[in-house]
């Protein structure tokens, strides 16, 4: 069974300091995994997408890693800010032919204090 | 651009009623999904449309769900009864293509309260 399992489950931590929230996944074929963005009350955005041949991906504050051989992957936020506070969800990608079968995990929580 | 659109945005109703909610897609994207979302945990892949066909409904419950897409643009999504357990938050997204290469934009969803 295809699984995405994120640590820590929820992440407090002072403004200005980095963090790093981890996402191990079972998921095969691969095609690929993204890093989304849930701020309270709203949809998930996209930060960053990565396939099999990429291992980081940068969007600003926001660095994501892929190690496909061991199937994990991290997202580093550095300088945090208040507006980092949010749920930060891995999803990944899998299926052949076409289709597209994603795969959520349930989520890190991270709250941004001043 | 406008985003994805739902309506509403908040709905309580009491179990055994019908609900319904509906979601205007960016203009252009041909593929458009629903998802639910329950609370903490990640969205969960209720149906997808590419155009006005759904090409993958293996997780939406078909004895009380239901969902149109007409005219490949705006869909709505039925439940009819409504349980205790389908309190959620229901989520709608679209894609230009449907691949996962290409990003999908979610809505701020619909949150359901089944009392």
């Amino acid at each position: 069974k295809n699984q995405v399992e994120q640590s820590p489950q929820s992440l407090i931590i002072l403004e200005g300091k980095n963090c790093t929230l981890q996402c191990n996944y079972t998921v095969s074929p691969f095609s690929n995994l993204r890093w989304y963005k849930q701020d309270t009350g709203r949809g998930p955005v996209s930060l960053t997408i990565m396939t099999f041949s990429e291992n980081t991906k940068s969007n600003g504050r926001y660095t994501a890693t892929l190690d496909a051989d061991t199937k994990q992957s991290s997202l580093h936020i550095t300088a945090s800010q208040l507006s980092d506070s949010a749920s930060y969800i891995c999803v990944v990608a899998g299926g052949s032919g076409g289709s597209y079968i994603p795969t959520f995990g349930r989520g890190t929580s991270l709250i941004v204090h001043p | 651009e406008a985003g994805v659109v739902q309506s509403p945005r908040y709905k309580i109703i009491e179990k055994k009623q019908p609900v319904a909610f509906w979601c205007n897609p960016i203009s252009g994207h041909n593929t458009l999904y629903w998802y639910r979302q329950n609370l903490g945990q990640g969205p969960e892949l209720l149906i997808r449309y590419e155009n006005e066909e759904a090409v993958d409904d293996s997780q939406l419950p078909k004895d009380r769900f239901s969902a149109e897409r007409l005219k490949g643009v705006d869909s709505t999504l039925k439940i009819q009864p409504a349980e205790l357990g389908d309190s959620a938050v229901y989520l709608c997204a679209s894609s230009l293509v449907g691949e996962s290469s290409y990003e999908q934009y979610f809505g701020p969803g619909t949150r359901l309260t089944v009392t």
